[in-house]
């Protein structure tokens, strides 16, 4: 199957600060990635669509200036997320969608702010 | 997509026994249904989906069935073995999943030795 490289896995931050999660499709071009949240004992809960070269389209109740999306190139989105405080800390999933339909997970990257 | 039911939330089977793990849609207009596969502090893995124009795609174990009119579809394990222990997510899509996923609430299957 195809590959989708989430970084960095696990990130450890001191309130206040910003933190920056990287996806990439390393061997296919997504003109569309997700980005989803996912707590512990819970579903994945999609927080925004991440399109090539134009704004990401957040889901209601996501802080579109908390949670900065960039999606510059057709294999890398990023997330942003600015000024980050404890109840950020979170699992945070992306996923790339191919051309086919099939949609592809990073491995996730495990947030905890302190 | 709207909302999606997944049901059970926890379903324990013997080694060799079958799982059915199911959900209910509310969209009509959905029209892609994937099955998810998550470890334990893993990504999601795709293990098999299901596009409205059939009702039924079976992969080796695996199966999943579609009842459009009742806006319900299944996931069907057969032989079950240890590793199948995980948590399931059931998913659906309109557009063919281009819009993004929809996620059930995820069921956690246990494979009792």
């Amino acid at each position: 199957g195809a590959v989708v490289s989430q970084h960095p896995s696990w990130v450890i931050c001191k309130s206040g600060t910003s933190v920056k999660i990287e996806c990439r499709s390393l061997d296919f071009q997504a003109t569309t990635m997700f980005w989803y949240r996912q707590f512990p004992k819970q579903s994945l809960m999609l927080m925004a669509t991440s399109n090539e070269g134009s704004k990401a389209t957040y889901e209601q109740g996501v802080e579109k200036d908390k949670f900065l999306i960039n999606h510059a190139s057709l294999t890398l989105s990023t997330l942003t997320v600015t000024s980050a405080h404890p109840e950020d800390s979170s699992f945070y999933i992306c996923s790339a969608l191919r051309t086919n339909g099939e949609l592809f997970f990073g491995e996730g990257s495990r947030l905890t702010v302190l | 997509g709207e909302n999606v039911e997944q049901h059970p939330s926890t379903l324990s089977v013997q080694e060799g026994d079958s799982a059915v793990i199911k959900c209910t849609y509310s969209d009509s207009a959905s029209n892609y249904f994937p099955w998810y596969k998550q470890e334990l502090g893993k990504r999601p893995q795709l293990i098999i989906d299901i596009r409205s124009n059939v009702g039924e795609k079976k992969d080796q174990r695996i199966a999943v069935t579609l009842n459009k009119t009742a806006k319900h579809f299944s996931l069907h394990i057969t032989e079950t073995q240890p590793e199948d222990s995980a948590v399931y997510f059931c998913a659906e899509a309109t557009g063919g999943g281009a819009d993004g996923l929809t996620f059930g609430k995820g069921t956690h299957l246990i494979i009792q030795p």
